[in-house]
């Protein structure tokens, strides 16, 4: 089946630790997002990437890194620099939007506490 | 101001009832609109894209009126499965997705 597999579903920080949420896709979509999602506030986008091997910050960029190495896979990588992780981060994919009506299509999520 | 402002409820409507969110954008140049349901602890999933002229899918309508610049989400006939928080998502014209903070149903019997 297509769609956007993302892993782990429960996440657990140590202070001081990075860690890695993947995120891989089937979809052949072009474009990948990773998002963070606190209670309240909505959706906040971190990084996304429209092409392999290009990738631009959003809106909460600090503390986190990214990489895309191949069209279906955009790992967040989630650094000690980042002062309060815990909430629900969710990757989503789409086809180039370039002025057309293309909406992201999400993976289940990955909730990240810590200890 | 926030770019995609939705009032967030919760709105409490009994099964079969006729529901309407309002979405209001900042972006006079935002070209695509979608509506996106998001159970509890879930990821969000696409309901439905908004066209300039209007769209209905089922028992949901949708509608966009760019002189005001806000978008409706209308619901008739609520069921019980209805019951989510409702996003309204904004395209930027740096191509990233803007999204409301949700509009939350209930549905009780």
């Amino acid at each position: 089946d297509g769609g956007i597999t993302q892993s782990p579903k429960y996440l657990f920080r140590k202070e001081g630790q990075n860690v890695t949420l993947s995120c891989e896709q089937n979809l052949n979509h072009d474009a990948m997002y990773w998002y963070r999602q606190d209670p309240g506030q909505g959706l906040r986008l971190i990084y996304y990437s429209q092409i392999v091997n290009d990738f631009q910050k959003g809106d909460i960029a600090e503390g986190y890194s990214v990489s895309r190495e191949k069209k279906e896979s955009f790992p967040l990588t989630v650094t000690s620099a980042q002062k309060n992780p815990t909430a629900f981060y969710l990757c989503a994919s789409s086809f180039q939007n370039r002025g057309s009506n293309q909406p992201q299509h999400f993976g289940d999520g990955t909730r990240l506490s810590i200890l | 101001r926030k770019e995609v402002e939705q009032d967030p409820g919760p709105f409490n409507v009994p099964e079969g009832a006729t529901v309407a969110f309002n979405c209001t954008y900042s972006n006079s140049a935002s070209q695509s609109f979608f509506w996106y349901r998001q159970d509890c602890r879930k990821e969000p999933k696409l309901l439905m894209s908004v066209y300039s002229s209007g769209n209905e899918d089922g028992r949901f309508t949708a509608q966009l009126n760019r002189a005001s610049q806000y978008i409706s989400l209308l619901i008739r006939d609520s069921k019980l499965s209805d019951s989510a928080t409702y996003l309204c998502v904004a395209l930027s014209n740096t191509d990233k997705l803007i999204f409301g903070t949700g509009t939350r149903l209930q549905v009780f019997p």
